[in-house]
Formats: structure tokens, sequence, C-alpha cells
């Protein structure tokens, strides 16, 4: 069974550093990785999604690259601001059947 | 604007009244799938629908059923809601193998 885990659960950075959330998982079958963001009582916004046959995507300050075969994913914000405090949530597709399986998320504070 | 609605936004029913959220998207998107997320236990998928006429259970389909009789539409059947079904509960929609967007949330309570 695909099992998603994220580390670190929290981080609480100052303002200007960059940093690197990362996402592991146990089943490397799968169709691609999608990195979200939530802010607090709100739905997921959509940062970066990998697919399985690419090393990384870049939008802006943030970088994801995937290593499928060692189930790692990670993400790099560069010079963080504080309004990128948020929980940022990791996700997996699955080949088999098709499902959707969410890591617990890392929950992000950058400190002005 | 391409998006994903959800209604309705807060639910508060009791024990063994039957609900229905509804989920609509206007992208013509294939994939459609609804989540429940709960504290200290994450996001988690309930059903999810490939195409119209084609629905697969996710990790917690117990207590909740899902139809997909058009493309846009696919709502979420509480037959007999019961206070562990208290959530904030996602519907999402993609193409295959696509990004997934998400509705705004429905945060259902049952007493």
């Amino acid at each position: 069974k695909q099992e998603v885990t994220q580390i670190p659960a929290a981080l609480s950075v100052p303002e200007g550093e960059n940093l690197v959330l990362n996402c592991s998982f146990t089943d490397s079958a799968i169709y691609n990785l999608q990195w979200f963001r939530q802010d607090p009582g709100k739905g997921l916004t959509s940062l970066l999604l990998i697919q399985s046959s690419q090393r990384e995507q870049t939008s802006g300050r943030l970088n994801a690259s995937l290593d499928k075969s060692s189930g790692r994913s990670t993400l790099y914000i560069a010079a963080s601001q504080p309004g990128d405090s948020a929980t940022y949530l990791c996700a997996v597709r699955q080949t088999s059947y098709d499902k959707v399986i969410f890591g617990p998320g890392t929950s992000l504070s950058v400190i002005p | 604007e391409a998006q994903v609605t959800q209604n309705p936004r807060y639910l508060i029913t009791v024990t063994g009244k039957k609900l229905t959220v509804t989920c609509s998207q206007n992208m013509n998107h294939e994939y459609m799938s609804w989540y429940r997320q709960d504290p200290g236990l994450g996001l988690r998928q309930i059903y999810y629908s490939m195409n119209v006429e084609v629905t697969d259970k996710g990790d917690v389909p117990e207590g909740y059923k899902v139809s997909r009789k058009e493309k846009r539409n696919f709502p979420l059947i509480l037959e007999s809601p019961s206070p562990n079904q208290t959530s904030l509960y996602f519907c999402a929609s993609s193409p295959i193998n696509s990004p997934l967007h998400f509705g705004n949330g429905t945060r259902l309570t049952v007493t």
C-alpha cells in the first residue's frame, strides 16, 4: 500500500531564506507527483506537477524535483517571503487504479 | 472562468438525514474525485471517477456513494450520515494524468 510522508512536519524560517521541503513515497508506480499549498481553512492551490518521466519542474521561485527510483521529491523555495506561510502538501497519483494519495503536509511559517 | 464548484460551503445536519454535496466542473475534465480532510489524518480520497458511468473506491469509501451521470457533475451522497463523517470535504477534477483542480471545500457537521 502506498504511503506518503513529508519532512519536516513544521518549519519556521526568517524571511529571505531558501528552504527545502521533502516528500517520500513507498511505491514508485506513479503517474505523477503534485505539490499544493493550503492556507488555513481554505482550499488547495496547485503549485507544480511533475510527471513520472520528468526530473524537475520550475515556476518562479519554486522548483520541484522527482527521483522516482528512490521515492523522493523535494520542493525548493527560494528567497522565502511571509506570504509563503501555509501548509504544503504533496500528492502522488498511482498507476494502479489511478488513486491519489496525499502526504500529511509541512506547515511553513516565514517570519518577517 | 475555469473552476470546480462545490455546494454547499457549510452544512450542519443530524444523524441519519440523507444529504448530497454537489460538485460541478466546467473544464470538460475526465477525472473527478472526492476527499475528506481531518486533523491528524490529512487528506484521504473517498471516491474517484475516470469518466461518465465509471466510479471507483478510494481509501475511505464506507458510508458514501457517488454517481457520474454527466461529465461535469460528481455528487457525493451520504445516505445516513453519522458524527464520524463530520469533516472538510473537497472535490477535484483534472484531465487524465494532469494537475488536479480543487473546489473550495464543504464543511460538514453531523450532530
